[in-house]
């Protein structure tokens, strides 16, 4: 069945540019998205079909995906961006998350 | 502006079947698809199955196969999940979360507050 990798943990200094990779085979052929999660809170959308921010979504988050990863990236990265965060693909007629990342800002 | 509104939380005993409500409000309902999602307590999301609210087509988590139920009732923009057999492993929030349907794609845009629901004899 088709799997998401992440790294459990990410640690960034504020300022500073955060880089959480998804890895899954062939994960440049789906659409990716990534979702920010804030304890007690619901998830937020912060990337869709791989590349795009929804409204509302400050421009320091950014994505690409291409072969078998997919990459989210936080620019200047501040106090307020320590979250969770998940990627997510369609996998054969299934949503698969990965396990999520957690980014702490130092 | 769009709002996913759940039921509250809710306590069942192993074996039991419990129903969460999804109420839709500021869009067009069967403009898109709901997903249910759940979280147990520390642990990563996990999707169950959505429902086509224009068609009632389903699909399923094979994780879930047999115990989920995904519903939709478009004259109330309620969206429902129910799942039966309960265990103590289903401790968790459940969300409800729209897509498009009319993109692939587009992502989750718009989650529930999260229900609680708690599987304790």
């Amino acid at each position: 069945s088709f799997e998401l990798t992440q790294p459990p943990s990410v640690s960034v200094s504020p300022g500073q540019t955060a880089t959480i990779t998804c890895s899954g085979d062939k994960l440049g052929d789906r659409y990716v998205c990534w979702y920010q999660q804030k304890p007690g809170q619901s998830p937020v959308l912060v990337i869709y079909q791989d590349i795009k921010r929804p409204s509302g979504i400050p421009e320091r988050f950014s994505g690409s995906n291409s072969g078998n990863t997919a990459t989210l990236t936080i620019s200047g990265t501040q106090a307020m961006d320590e979250a969770d965060y998940y990627c997510q693909a369609w996998g054969s007629s299934a949503v698969v998350f990965g396990p999520g990342t957690k980014v702490t800002v130092l | 502006q769009v709002q996913l509104v759940q039921s509250g939380a809710d306590v069942k005993k192993p074996g039991a079947s419990v129903k969460v409500s999804c109420k839709a409000s500021g869009y067009s309902f069967t403009d898109y698809a709901i997903h249910w999602v759940r979280q147990a307590p520390g642990q990563r999301l996990e999707w169950m199955g959505w429902v086509n609210v224009v068609n009632g087509n389903t699909k399923y988590s094979q994780n879930f196969q047999g115990r989920v139920t995904v519903t939709r009732d478009t004259s109330a923009s309620t969206a429902y999940m129910e799942l039966s057999s309960l265990r103590s492993e289903d401790t968790a929030v459940y969300y409800c979360a729209r897509e498009t349907i009319i993109v692939a794609g587009t992502g989750a845009d718009h989650w529930g507050q999260g229900t609680l629901v708690t599987v304790s004899s």
